[in-house]
């Protein structure tokens, strides 16, 4: 099956400062990766729609400035989190849909961020 | 407006019982599909199910079904004999024709399975 995933893990910073998070489609080739931020026990909310060559595509309220996405490559989409604020903590999934039989999406492992 | 909605937040279900999670969806675009996954608790999400809006049977797989009544909007899904490991969130989401492949979740229920 496709394979997505993600690095790093989990990621620790301090307020300010700005990280980076990549997601890698392994076995697959992505022109489209989708960007999503859960916090604990709620839903996946989609913040942006990540398109290889050109500009993302933010959802509604999400600051394009603040996270800034990237799809240089085929199988590598890349959020930044710009300087960084305890608020922003959260858990951080990707996604790409594979050519599958229900063009499902295949979701990476996740990236929790923590903010101090 | 919501576009999925589960009503369940939380189930406890005992092992080997089958189980129902409520799904409903919202959609005026008449080809669209609808989606289950599992997220454990490592975060990781699982693609369980998939029915698509011109599909005349309900879907099938494995211990999994799904209850799907267009006309109500619902695509319920049912666990068969309730394994421990099947303690996660579920999540319902929808991909419309017109919504390039975005996929919309529901609130997710917690399933907690009981010995």
């Amino acid at each position: 099956g496709a394979v997505v995933s993600q690095h790093p893990s989990w990621v620790i910073c301090k307020s300010g400062t700005s990280v980076k998070i990549e997601c890698r489609s392994l076995d697959f080739q992505a022109t489209t990766m989708f960007w999503y931020r859960q916090f604990p026990k709620q839903s996946l909310m989609l913040m942006a729609t990540s398109n290889e060559g050109s500009k993302a595509t933010y959802e509604q309220g999400v600051e394009k400035d603040k996270f800034l996405i990237n799809h240089a490559s085929l199988t590598l989409s890349t959020l930044t989190v710009t300087s960084a604020h305890p608020e922003d903590s959260s858990f951080y999934i990707c996604s790409a849909p594979g050519m599958s039989l229900y063009n499902e999406q295949f979701f990476g492992p996740g990236t929790r961020l923590t903010v101090l | 407006a919501q576009k999925i909605t589960q009503t369940q937040p939380g189930m406890f279900v005992q092992e080997k019982e089958a189980v129902t999670l409520d799904c409903t969806y919202d959609t005026s675009d008449p080809s669209y599909g609808l989606f289950w996954y599992k997220q454990p608790s490592s975060g990781e999400m699982i693609f369980l199910i998939y029915q698509g809006s011109y599909d005349q049977q309900n879907a099938t797989e494995g211990r999994y079904s799904l209850n799907f009544q267009k006309a109500r909007k619902s695509a319920n899904l049912v666990i068969s004999a309730s394994q421990l490991g099947d303690s996660a969130m579920y999540f319902c989401a929808m991909r419309e024709r017109g919504g390039w492949g975005k996929l919309q979740f529901g609130a997710g229920t917690q399933v907690v399975v009981t010995p």
